[in-house]
């Protein structure tokens, strides 16, 4: 079974900064994706970023990107330019490319405050 | 296009008795997923349902069920209730592809 592993449990950025979120993962498959999900007190999870295992390129979207390890099973997310509206809860999450379906593993996620 | 709808917003319950949750997911989705969210045990995947039939299963016990309708709505219902179950439930769906899911606000049920 795969788990998800967020060894940080609160973050906290100065707005304008920089913040990166860890997440490690262990897995014996070679195909899946990665994801981090934003969950805002409004309770709807967002996805953020999603990286696929094949593809070497990190994954980058505006101010959000990661550095994907796949040999050290490391997945982690960088926010630059920190803002107000990034305060929220982040999830790393993992999925299998071997199975149907959208079954994904979850961390226990990270904290993210924004200090103005 | 309206996002994945889930009624109600919350729910209080007593011990023993049994609720139904709602999804309606974004429309033209035919995957709905259902994951369970607790302080302690995190995010919990419960089922996914794909043209209603269901595909995967995590590790609930019976008294979790759920069930698909033709138009891709779905219920879960949990039965028996016991206190462990207070949680938010959170619904996603997910189209051709299945590249993103797409989550609802959530039913958050307490359980007296």
């Amino acid at each position: 079974a795969q788990t998800v592993t967020q060894s940080q449990p609160e973050m906290s950025v100065q707005e304008a900064e920089t913040v990166t979120l860890s997440c490690t993962y262990d897995t014996s498959e070679s195909d899946y994706y990665l994801f981090w999900y934003k969950q805002p007190p409004s309770r709807q999870m967002i996805l953020v970023i999603r990286q696929e295992a094949y593809k070497q390129q990190n994954a980058t979207e505006n101010r959000f990107s990661v550095n994907f390890q796949k040999a050290a099973k490391s997945f982690s997310l960088k926010i630059s330019d920190s803002q107000l509206g990034d305060a929220a809860m982040y999830f790393c999450a993992y999925r299998s490319a071997n199975e149907a379906g959208n079954m994904l593993t979850f961390g226990g996620g990270t904290r993210l405050m924004v200090k103005p | 296009k309206a996002g994945v709808t889930q009624t109600p917003r919350y729910l209080i319950k007593t011990r023993g008795q049994q609720v139904t949750l709602s999804c309606s997911p974004i429309s033209g989705h035919r995957s709905v997923s259902w994951y369970q969210q607790t302080p302690g045990q995190g995010l919990q995947f419960l089922f996914e349902y794909f043209s209603e039939t269901q595909r995967n299963k995590g590790n609930f016990p019976g008294r979790f069920s759920g069930r698909q309708f033709s138009n891709s709505r779905s219920e879960m219902n949990v039965s028996t209730l016991e206190l462990g179950d207070s949680a938010l439930y959170l619904c996603a769906s997910s189209g051709p592809g299945n590249e993103k899911l797409f989550f609802g606000s959530g039913t958050q049920l307490s359980v007296l």
